[in-house]
């Protein structure tokens, strides 16, 4: 069965970097688009990005263009979201999701994200 | 971007009974990529229905999803135990992506 198992909580400052990463398995990286998702507290969902499943493009929402990155790694079938110049806001659980065609047909089981200082 | 507005924000039913969630877009999503998501505390989304009415894999007859243009509904027909949390909707057929914030339903 398809299974996305996502990193461990992460605490970090404003200004700094982190990446997340995704691992899948049950099915190939490439038949499905990943996305990553996020809810801040008290928030509803708000897309991050995503890759295409059968090439390296991706695209991002407009709060994320220019300090975000998608990339996979297809040896170990790990999907990974980069995230720069972080601020109290970007404070959320953060999902990745795979899509089929469209929505979100399975997803991982979230990463916890504090940005304080 | 489109924004959805779900209605109510929370709904307070008895098992058995009738639940109707709404989702109004912004503009018209005229190709009805519109998908539903049952969340509960401390789990992942679960989908429940794509493309305005299509129930995913293993959702109960119970769900279902009607609308077009921009109006939405998720409709579950008697309400059982397990069914009790927030729900939610997204728009895929614009870029972004877009979700609703939820209507939490409660016993």
């Amino acid at each position: 069965q398809v299974q996305l198992v996502q990193s461990a909580s992460e605490v970090t400052r404003p200004g700094a970097s982190l990446t997340l990463s995704c691992k899948t398995s049950g099915y190939r990286l490439t038949d499905f688009g990943m996305h990553w998702v996020r809810q801040a507290p008290g928030e509803g969902f708000e897309w991050v990005g995503s890759i295409e499943h059968d090439r390296d493009r991706t695209d991002f929402g407009p709060r994320f263009q220019g300090r975000a990155t998608i990339r996979r790694d297809r040896s170990t079938a790990t999907v990974y979201l980069d995230l720069r110049r972080l601020t109290s806001d970007d404070t959320a659980m953060y999902y990745c999701a795979k899509e089929d065609s469209g929505s979100y047909d399975d997803w991982g089981q979230g990463t916890r994200v504090t940005v304080s200082s | 971007e489109i924004v959805l507005t779900q209605s109510p924000g929370f709904m307070s039913l008895s098992p058995g009974e009738r639940a109707t969630f709404s989702c109004r877009a912004g503009q018209s999503l005229s190709r009805s990529y519109v998908a539903w998501y049952q969340h509960k505390p401390g789990q992942p989304p679960k989908l429940l229905i794509y493309g305005t009415s299509n129930r995913a894999t293993g959702v109960p007859k119970r769900f279902s999803g009607s609308g077009s243009g921009t109006d939405f509904t998720l409709t579950i027909s008697r309400l059982e135990p397990e069914d009790f949390a927030v729900y939610f909707c997204q728009q895929y057929g614009f870029s972004p992506n877009t979700f609703s914030r939820g209507t939490k339903l409660e016993i």
